[in-house]
């Protein structure tokens, strides 16, 4: 039962211009949505994270966006960069549930 | 920057032998947990300790998998034996025990089993 789904397995951009990567959930009890980023032979780290309290947060050149509504959050990666090549998973959890469901993954690799 | 810490990175494998992964977390982090990851899916939880208590193992497939945490500090996630179906990227997490606290991972062990 796959919660939380990324439909684009990879994505490719252009060094300098806008990556965004989409994710869509299911479970309408998820309130907290983060977003990692994996390098090959090394574990997820913690990229940004959102609250269903909010529709967008910022950090740097990373900005997510959530529509409650519609089930689906976005990050948006401003300007690209070639060290932005990696897999961006998408997770979620349920109030008070420290449990994550990730996605499958995005693989984004970043043009010179 | 203070880091999970697993051993071994990789690990090789046949068939019906037994296996085990060791996992030293943050300091201070009372939240634990093993996650499974089969290529090209994301992490699926397996189980998840609150200092040295279990608090999730509904995934764990207790036939053949067991997990420990006897001092609330370091964990260790043990296979016997070994299914073809094993194989994957095993990873241990930490968090505080805060509520939306991001979780922290390691770089992983890769287990192959032939």
């Amino acid at each position: 039962d796959q919660q939380v789904k990324q439909n684009s397995p990879s994505l490719s951009v252009q060094e300098g211009r806008i990556s965004i990567l989409n994710c869509d959930y299911t479970n309408s009890m998820f309130d907290y949505f983060l977003w990692y980023k994996k390098y090959p032979a090394e574990g997820p780290t913690f990229l940004i994270s959102i609250s269903s309290i909010k529709d967008k947060n910022e950090d740097g050149r990373f900005t997510v966006f959530l529509n409650k509504s519609a089930k689906h959050l976005s990050l948006h990666i401003v300007p690209s960069q070639p060290g932005d090549s990696a897999v961006y998973f998408c997770a979620a959890s349920r109030i008070n549930d420290y449990k994550l469901s990730f996605g499958a993954g995005t693989t984004v690799t970043v043009r010179a | 920057e203070a880091e999970v810490a697993q051993s071994p990175r990789y690990k090789i494998t046949e068939k019906s032998q037994a296996v085990a992964f060791w996992c030293d977390p943050i300091s201070g982090h009372a939240t634990l947990y093993w996650y499974r990851q089969i290529l090209g899916q994301g992490p699926e939880l397996l189980v998840q300790f609150q200092d040295e208590s279990v608090v999730d193992d509904s995934q764990l497939p207790k036939d053949r998998f067991s997990a420990e945490r006897l001092k609330g500090v370091d964990s260790t996630l043990k296979i016997q034996p070994a299914e073809l179906g094993d194989s994957a990227m095993y990873l241990c997490a930490s968090s505080l025990r805060t509520v939306n606290s991001p979780l922290h991972f390691g770089n992983g062990t890769r287990l192959t089993v032939t």
